[in-house]
């Protein structure tokens, strides 16, 4: 069956400092994968997407990027970030017309 | 403009209740429509969704929704509400077509009481 991995759970990192989350897929393969964002009392904006090996397209300008170096993983990266990047960051993957299946999600706060 | 809206920020209801969380969308095409429910700190989960054939659909944990085109709607239900079911719900439209992406509404925030 398919499973999905999102790592950290939590992470609280200073401003300026670099970012690094992983996301991974199981038991699948060539799937579309995004990364959302969540903030504080919003809903949930589509930050990047990606439909193969290192394809990725951006949904909004920001202070972040993201990469996905091999078919089932999607990392989304800052070099230096700001208070405004705090938020709940989740990573799903739709493969047929099933919607989407997502991660438990990041808490990320920047202090 | 593609778009999905949900009117309703926050809705408290007494356990046991009757619930229906609103939605409407725009979509210029033959849409996808999905209801996923957030506990706090979690991901999402997918109560339900709708592709096409009967316009009332059951989901998981006693929840169905009806698709009206007519009114551009996909109602969320529950004939009772248990205490479990406090959680965030997000509405969703995407294409149809494979791995599209999804437009999301703001996400109706339902307390219950006792």
């Amino acid at each position: 069956s398919q499973t999905i991995h999102q790592w950290p759970a939590t992470l609280v990192q200073p401003v300026g400092s670099p970012l690094s989350l992983e996301c991974t897929v199981e038991g699948t393969s060539n799937p579309n994968l995004y990364w959302y964002r969540q903030a504080a009392g919003r809903g949930l904006q589509l930050l990047f997407y990606s439909v193969g090996i290192g394809q990725i397209s951006s949904e909004v300008p920001q202070n972040l990027s993201a990469s996905r170096p091999q078919d089932r993983q999607f990392i989304l990266s800052s070099k230096k970030l700001l208070l405004s990047d705090s938020g709940f960051y989740l990573c799903a993957w739709s493969e047929s017309d099933y919607g989407y299946t997502f991660g438990s999600g990041t808490r990320l706060t920047v202090v | 403009a593609q778009s999905v809206t949900q009117p309703d920020i926050h809705i408290t209801v007494s356990e046991g209740a009757s619930l229906e969380l609103r939605c409407n969308y725009s979509y210029g095409a033959t849409p996808y429509l999905f209801w996923y429910v957030q506990s706090p700190g979690q991901g999402l989960q997918l109560l339900l969704k709708y592709f096409s054939g009967d316009t009332l659909v059951q989901g998981i944990k006693g929840f169905e929704a009806e698709f009206k085109r007519s009114q551009s709607s996909f109602n969320l239900r529950k004939p009772s509400v248990h205490w479990s079911d406090a959680a965030e719900y997000f509405c969703a439209v995407g294409p149809y077509n494979q791995g599209g992406k999804l437009i999301f509404g703001q996400g109706t925030e339902l307390s219950v009481k006792p």
